[in-house]
């Protein structure tokens, strides 16, 4: 089972841009039929998907973003480095919650995220 | 987009007793492609069901998942202490994922 492990700021301004990190461990993130992908979820509230970066042969780096963020989220994959990272510009205090970077490992025929990191807070505040 | 209503918000139950969580689709999910969750307070969720009905590594069979149309229904036979956590279903479609908005267990 791999691990995951988020790092980056905890504290951004508003209008400016949120980028997080995320580092695999446990195994190659280019290696198989996998989707890396970002989660986040305000205090007290549910989760909502912010987006995933697919690696999978030649479609490896297609990225997938919720709707609702599309405008504002890039997804990016270094595997040199075994992670995969997100930005988010113009982020607001509604951006502020916990975002998680979890695998959804696709080529088991099966859509779900079976890895977690343990997720990381970042606060919108000036 | 398909959207995730699950019942009740909330469930109290007292340890051995059998609980019941639902999560209605507003459309068919393809592919049986709805997962549930466990989240325990300050942790990360954790993968219990997959494919509406199959347990995930390490979860104990007190932990069922099943279907009947756009209806998912997530069981816990015998409840434990350590149940208590809030359960989240989820699926993938066409516009990607999305996530009920839990059901929070609690242990009396």
């Amino acid at each position: 089972q791999v691990q995951l492990q988020e790092s980056g700021p905890g504290l951004v301004k508003p209008s400016q841009t949120l980028s997080l990190a995320c580092t695999v461990s446990g195994g190659s993130i280019s290696s198989g039929h996998n989707y890396w992908c970002w989660i986040r979820q305000p205090a007290g509230k549910g989760l909502e998907w912010i987006g995933c970066i697919l690696t999978r042969g030649s479609t490896s780096g297609s990225t997938y973003y919720n709707p609702s963020l599309t405008s504002r989220v890039t997804i990016s994959l270094d595997a040199s480095e075994n992670q995969f990272s997100l930005r988010l510009t113009s982020v607001t205090a509604a951006d502020t919650a916990v975002y998680y970077c979890a695998r959804d490992p696709g080529g088991n025929g099966y859509s779900n995220f079976d890895s977690w990191g343990q997720g990381t807070l970042v606060t919108v505040s000036s | 987009e398909i959207v995730l209503t699950q019942s009740p918000g909330t469930l109290s139950l007292s340890p051995g007793e059998r609980a019941t969580l639902s999560c209605r689709a507003s459309q068919s999910v393809i592919n049986n492609y709805l997962d549930w969750y466990q989240q325990k307070p300050g942790q990360a969720p954790r993968l219990l069901i997959y494919g509406a009905s199959n347990r995930a590594t390490g979860v104990p069979d007190r932990f069922s998942g099943s279907r009947s149309g756009t209806d998912f229904t997530l069981t816990i036979s015998r409840l434990e202490p350590e149940d208590l956590a809030v359960y989240y279903c989820q699926q993938y479609g066409s516009s990607g994922y999305s996530f009920g908005q839990g059901t929070k267990l609690e242990i009396k």
